[in-house]
């Protein structure tokens, strides 16, 4: 079946350092794949998406680009700030539309001290 | 526009009582979820719908029943609560997967407590 397997946190950064969480899935075809982030006490949030091969999504200074090849996700953004604190959370959904699931990795707590 | 909204926001249940989630959106969508969260295993589906009067189970179904009697509302019941079901809760909805803006909007979530 379709997975997602992203890099065990936690991670701990100082502010203004790189960040790069891993994130490689396994699915039949062309899933769509997410970001999504959790900061403290809420609900999820899209952070950003791609839908297609090359495809890069951003959004708040984060980037992750669609890899078919080694059909990872990661995340990246070249400088965190202590407000980027939260869950970060890689998800797919399948091609085809017949499956409306999206399968989520764990998660990955990020802590951004000043 | 208030989005996904849930009640309650807490709860604390003996073993054994019974009691009703409620979700509400008003986004118009079509599709609507109810997900747990537990340290350690990311959000696991319970039940969705896929549109007004249809459910479906997911990954973790047992114990938990669902009715979408109007489009905007997602109802999850315990009938029976058990200590292995103290979790958060999330509510989610979505427009149709195929669509280009197809994302899930989630609700902040029910923290459940059964001792």
């Amino acid at each position: 079946g379709d997975s997602v397997t992203q890099m065990e946190g936690p991670v701990t950064l100082s502010e203004e350092a790189c960040l790069t969480i891993n994130c490689t899935y396994t699915a039949t075809g062309y899933p769509s794949l997410f970001w999504y982030v959790q900061y403290p006490g809420e609900g999820l949030q899209l952070l950003l998406k791609a839908t297609k091969a090359d495809d890069k999504g951003s959004n708040k200074g984060f980037e992750a680009t669609y890899r078919k090849e080694t059909t990872s996700f990661h995340l990246e953004k070249g400088s965190v700030q202590v407000s980027d604190s939260a869950v970060y959370f890689c998800a797919l959904i399948p091609s085809g539309g017949s499956n409306y699931k999206l399968t989520f990795g764990k998660g990955t707590l990020l802590t951004v001290n000043p | 526009n208030a989005g996904v909204t849930q009640t309650p926001k807490f709860r604390v249940l003996k073993t054994g009582q019974s009691m009703t989630l409620l979700c509400a959106q008003d986004m118009n969508h079509e599709y609507m979820y109810w997900y747990r969260q537990d340290p350690g295993m990311g959000l696991r589906l319970i039940h969705y719908s896929v549109g007004e009067g249809t459910t479906a189970k997911g990954e973790v179904p047992d114990g938990y029943n669902v009715s979408r009697l109007k489009k905007q509302n997602f109802l999850l019941g315990l009938e029976s609560a058990a200590p292995s079901q103290t979790s958060v809760y999330f509510c989610a909805s979505s427009y149709h997967v195929l669509l280009p803006n197809y994302e899930q909007y989630f609700g902040p979530g029910t923290r459940l407590t059964v001792t």
